[in-house]
């Protein structure tokens, strides 16, 4: 089964500490995204990717980096310069031409203390 | 700048009634037009969208969205809203121009009263 697949699920971390959330494609989409989601908030984008080893900022990159070494991989670190860490993570990707859907994973919730 | 908006934030519905979500978007052109829901906790599901052609559109679920150009607008309705329809719904657009990002809308967390 294609799909979007996000881990882990849930989790820590303590302030200070840089922390690195997984999403792997297997739907061979070339576009991969990052959002996060607070609290009664839609999403925002943070970092997205059309190609390998590419990669632009969204609307709210300070604090983040990501990396895409792999077209099934793309990687976010949230750093410890990210002031407000804690919200949920969504990872989606896209093919590249028209209309532009996005698929979603089922997105890992960061807690940082 | 682009922007969606959802004006309700919360709609309440009774098991059995009919259901209308309200989305309005702010762009000269006429962009490409998501519905999406989350349920707690996952991520979200593509529910319907709208590219050109018949401005009524249906998707899964028994869900259905009218694009209105001249309101502006992207309303989803559902003839009939089921207990597991209880969730959070998003519209979203992309505008070419604007490099194909999707902007989302804020949201709208609908609770189904038995």
């Amino acid at each position: 089964d294609g799909g979007i697949t996000q881990s882990p699920k849930y989790l820590f971390r303590k302030e200070g500490q840089n922390v690195t959330l997984s999403c792997e494609q297997n739907l061979n989409h070339d576009a991969m995204y990052w959002y996060r989601q607070d609290p009664g908030q839609g999403l925002r984008l943070i970092y997205y990717s059309q190609i390998v080893n590419d990669f632009q900022k969204g609307d709210i990159a300070e604090g983040y980096s990501v990396s895409r070494e792999k077209k099934e991989s793309f990687p976010l670190t949230v750093t410890s310069a990210q002031k407000n860490p804690t919200a949920f993570y969504l990872c989606a990707s896209s093919i590249l031409a028209g209309p532009y859907e996005q698929y979603f994973g089922p997105g890992t919730r960061l807690t940082v203390t | 700048a682009q922007s969606v908006t959802q004006p309700d934030i919360h709609i309440t519905v009774s098991e059995g009634a009919s259901l209308e979500l309200r989305c309005n978007y702010s762009y000269g052109a006429t962009p490409y037009l998501f519905w999406y829901v989350q349920s707690p906790g996952q991520g979200l599901q593509l529910l319907l969208k709208y590219f050109s052609g018949d401005t009524l559109v249906q998707g899964i679920k028994g869900f259905e969205a009218e694009f209105k150009r001249s309101q502006s607008s992207f309303n989803l309705r559902k003839p009939s809203v089921h207990w597991s329809d209880a969730a959070e719904y998003f519209c979203a657009v992309v505008i070419k121009a604007a490099g194909n990002k999707l902007t989302f809308g804020g949201g709208t967390r609908v609770l189904v009263k038995p």
